[in-house]
């Protein structure tokens, strides 16, 4: 199993671009989540799916689209970067009947928005 | 809400050296408590986890023992390698059905050999 991957793992955007990342998972999970990470604030919730066409906003959703069209993919979109939205992006998965909240992460992307 | 706070770092202890990172948490209910450890470059890894009151989580010779009458969770390692610097996170997890994990800002350790 490959686990959580994330695609792509760097970028580098300028004011106003747009992009998409993927996540991919592998282990038939229901439930996915997006996080950014920045420096002294841990991991922030972006957006969440508990399942195939389902989507839900977390702690900071705003600048930030997401789709969920097929169950082991979670797409999160940027429609206008902005430098604000620079930072790490993460991807965590889980299984809906799992006894214990342990989520499984990917590797990340570094995005920077100049 | 549910929040986390953790010990601000950057931290830095020779080899062998004792290690605590402290965490204390808010939360309605009884949440699970978890540490995540990231390696540089790398996505987090559970590195261990309490459900209840009094469990003690431990894995590759860190502890973290469960105290609901504190509300802490602190992290400890009686003897520190270079191989452990990284970046430690606390986290919990509540009573939400989304099963959200609720972050700490994170402690970046630096193990010197």
């Amino acid at each position: 199993n490959a686990g959580v991957t994330q695609t792509p793992k760097f970028r580098v955007l300028k004011t106003g671009q747009s992009m998409t990342l993927l996540c991919a998972q592998d282990m038939n999970h229901e439930y996915m989540y997006w996080y950014r990470q920045d420096p002294g604030m841990g991991l922030r919730l972006i957006h969440y799916s508990v399942g195939e066409g389902t989507t839900a906003k977390g702690e900071v959703p705003d600048g930030y689209n997401v789709s969920r069209l097929k169950k082991q993919n979670f797409l999160l979109g940027l429609e206008s970067a902005a430098p604000s939205q620079t930072s790490v992006y993460f991807c965590a998965s889980i299984r809906r009947g799992a006894t214990l909240n342990e989520q499984f992460f990917g590797p990340g992307t570094r995005l920077t928005v100049l | 809400g549910n929040s986390v706070t953790q010990m601000e770092g950057p931290v830095t202890l020779s080899e062998e050296a004792f290690l605590t990172i402290n965490c204390t948490y808010t939360a309605t209910g009884y949440p699970s408590l978890f540490w995540y450890v990231q390696y540089p470059g790398e996505g987090l890894q559970l590195l261990l986890k309490a459900t209840k009151a009094d469990d003690k989580g431990s894995n590759k010779g860190f502890e973290a023992t469960y105290r609901k009458e504190t509300t802490s969770f602190h992290l400890e390692k009686g003897s520190v390698q270079v191989s452990d610097s990284a970046v430690y996170f606390c986290a919990l997890s509540g009573s939400s059905s989304a099963r959200q994990l609720t972050f700490g800002s994170g402690t970046q350790l630096t193990v010197l050999p």
